[in-house]
């Protein structure tokens, strides 16, 4: 384990659904970040948060939105998804010392959208 | 784009034999990241090499990079079956790491 913890693993929800993914990093790290994996397409870079405050959002249409109470927190909040949406998602932090800028990450929320 | 692209997609091999895998990008760098993810996981950090570096090992890895050409190699030596696993190149410039789609190598018993 890397240190960085995501939950739920596995989450199958409608469309009209509401749901929350949370992603907590006890490595004492100051960036945390969101990313979207598909098939057979190249990671996506979702959200970018340094110091509990976002700092990119790559066009990310609104029906996901990010939360970072804390610096060890971050969640992604869910609603009205497409079927389209169904991917991995995976949470990262890094410390963001300059210089040391390696991500460590979660092992994912594998999300299905029926 | 900063994004790094892995070549080949797929590369199967026995054990014991070695894999290379090819990184290219097109904009300047700070340094270069190698990840490993196994199936349906999340990435593990692999290595790091910086713009002024050439060379680094770690273990049975040896990265390469050539910043006139804007590319790295990830050498895996005498390869195990447990290192199959999906490998990406990440080029880091300003605060972004940006992913490619890996290569997705297997190794047979």
């Amino acid at each position: 384990e890397t240190g960085v913890t995501q939950t739920p693993r596995h989450l199958v929800m409608g469309m009209t659904n509401k749901k929350s993914l949370k992603c907590e990093q006890h490595l004492g790290h100051n960036a945390m970040y969101w990313y979207k994996q598909s098939a057979k397409k190249p990671l996506e870079l979702m959200f970018v948060y340094n110091f509990k405050e976002q700092t990119e959002n790559n066009s990310v249409p609104s029906r996901f939105s990010p939360e970072c109470p804390n610096s060890s927190h971050l969640f992604l909040h869910l609603h009205t998804l497409q079927p389209e949406d169904s991917a991995l998602y995976l949470c990262a932090s890094s410390p963001r010392d300059r210089g040391h800028n390696e991500q460590f990450f979660g092992p994912g929320t594998r999300l299905t959208v029926l | 784009s900063q994004q790094g692209e892995e070549d080949p997609q797929a590369l199967s091999i026995q054990e014991g034999e070695n894999a290379t895998m090819n990184c290219s990008y097109k904009t300047s760098i700070n340094n270069l990241q190698w990840y490993r993810q196994n199936s349906g996981r999340g990435l593990v950090h692999l290595i790091l090499i910086r713009s002024n570096e050439r060379e680094k090992h770690s273990g049975r890895l040896r990265v390469t990079l050539d910043t006139s050409k804007k590319s790295s190699s990830l050498l895996i030596t005498a390869s195990r079956a447990a290192d199959t696993a999906s490998y990406f190149c990440a080029p880091h410039n300003t605060d972004k790491l940006i992913f490619g789609t890996g290569t997705r190598l297997q190794v047979f018993p």
